[in-house]
């Protein structure tokens, strides 16, 4: 798999369920952060989380680090429509600045 | 507090001609880094820069790609002689500082080469 990989590819879901992605990645880093894309659009920063942190939450967001196992997931609580977007976690290989994007995970909620 | 600011938002080029794309971090960054992101994939880290300086360009095309971050100004990404597979969108991001904050990011710029 690659540095910074999101699992599923794509999810569709039900307004009002939850939503869980999943990111792995290779190496040792310092930071991992998810962001947003609406199609055609910039970035959005969701959430930064450090190495020496589990968990973090910011509104319906809830992330999760697990550096033993090099994995993240964020979870979506209560979608909504306007969640519709393209997820992507980014990690720094080495506490370097340069953050290596997956793929992404493309997330639809239905009305 | 402005985020980061990139115009065009997008650009039609011909085959052969240039193109210049701007982008101003948030205010009080002075740490700017540019990704290309091409259909269905994940942003690659291109170009690192300060003020007036490069301090990574590993992840740029040796020919045709330069990026400069004046003293004053905003950061310009030039591609010379543009071919097809340029078309892309590109972003850039500033911190407040490098490496362990928090990367902002642009609209990005959509290019499109005819």
């Amino acid at each position: 798999s690659q540095q910074g990989e999101e699992d599923p590819q794509a999810l569709s879901i039900q307004e009002g369920e939850n939503a869980t992605m999943n990111c792995s990645y290779k190496t040792s880093i310092n930071n991992l952060q998810w962001y947003r894309q609406n199609s055609g659009r910039g970035l959005v920063h969701l959430i930064l989380i450090r190495s020496n942190e589990r968990e973090k939450h910011s509104g319906r967001l809830r992330v999760t680090l697990d550096t033993s196992k090099k994995s993240s997931s964020l979870l979506i609580t209560a979608s909504r429509a306007a969640d519709t977007a393209s997820y992507f976690c980014a990690t720094d290989p080495s506490g370097t600045y340069k953050y290596i994007f997956g793929t992404g995970t493309r997330l639809k909620v239905l009305a | 507090n402005a985020g980061v600011m990139q115009n065009p938002r997008h650009l039609v080029r011909r085959r052969g001609q240039e193109a210049r794309l701007r982008c101003s971090p948030m205010k009080g960054h002075s740490h700017v880094y540019w990704y290309r992101q091409l259909p269905e994939e994940g942003l690659k880290f291109m170009v690192y820069l300060q003020k007036e300086n490069i301090i990574d360009e590993s992840g740029m095309p040796k020919e045709r790609f330069s990026a400069e971050f004046p003293k004053e100004g905003p950061s310009i990404l030039r591609i010379q002689q543009v071919v097809r597979g340029d078309s892309a969108a590109y972003f850039c991001a500033s911190s407040s500082a490098g490496g362990i904050e928090e990367q902002y990011f642009g609209p990005g710029t959509r290019l499109t080469v005819t």
